[in-house]
């Protein structure tokens, strides 16, 4: 079956550190997103990606870049983590624009 | 902008009693609507979608019925299960700067469900 799958699901990293979160979707679906889930926030987006090579700045994109190589991959980099990144963060992918999102397990972060 | 409000939680109910969750939201457009739910530990699942007004979407006993007159999405069940406690989010689509789609969430409502 598809899946869509989140590594690590748990991280402890120090501030300063550069830390990359791994999403990797069997869906072949060209659309993916990043999110992270804050309390009283709810999930809000941080990149996303059309296709290969193609990506783009979400509502919450400071402290945070993506590369988009491959159908399958996209990565998300903490440049140098703060402790206001500590989060859960969703990778989702969906094959078309207005379609059903497909979210991953998750990846809890925490910035010490 | 877009803008989802839901109702804070948590809510606390016995088995087999009459769930309902409110959703508002602020969109141009026409924006499709959704709820996702989040069980302890997991991401987030597509429970149910509308796409257009007057549309109801339904799934394992859940619904929720698109009122634009109203701007609401509000997700009922007629007797919920301790199965059902969870995390429910209320989305909507809206277009991203470039093209596609992104989904704008609500807080999240948290259901607890007790025998």
């Amino acid at each position: 079956d598809a899946e869509i799958t989140q590594s690590p699901r748990h991280k402890i990293t120090e501030t300063g550190r550069q830390v990359t979160l791994a999403c990797h979707q069997t869906w072949n679906h060209n659309n993916m997103f990043w999110y992270r889930q804050d309390l009283g926030h709810g999930l809000r987006l941080i990149h996303y990606s059309y296709g290969v090579q193609d990506t783009n700045k979400g509502e919450v994109s400071d402290g945070y870049s993506v590369s988009r190589s491959n159908t399958e991959d996209l990565p998300l980099t903490l440049e140098s983590a703060a402790s206001s990144q500590t989060s859960v963060y969703f990778c989702a992918s969906s094959e078309s624009w207005g379609g059903t999102q497909y979210f991953g397990p998750g990846t809890r972060l925490l910035v010490l | 902008g877009n803008s989802v409000t839901q109702m804070e939680g948590p809510v606390t109910l016995s088995e087999e009693a009459f769930l309902t969750i409110n959703c508002t939201y602020t969109a141009t457009g026409y924006p499709s609507l959704f709820w996702y739910v989040q069980y302890p530990g997991e991401g987030l699942q597509l429970l149910l979608k509308a796409t257009k007004a007057d549309d109801k979407g339904s799934n394992k006993g859940f619904e929720a019925t698109y009122r634009k007159e109203t701007t609401s999405f509000h997700l009922e069940k007629g007797s919920v299960q301790v199965s059902d406690s969870a995390v429910y989010f209320c989305a909507l689509s809206g277009i991203l700067t470039g093209g596609g789609n992104k989904l704008t969430f609500g807080t999240g409502t948290q259901l607890k469900v007790e025998l």
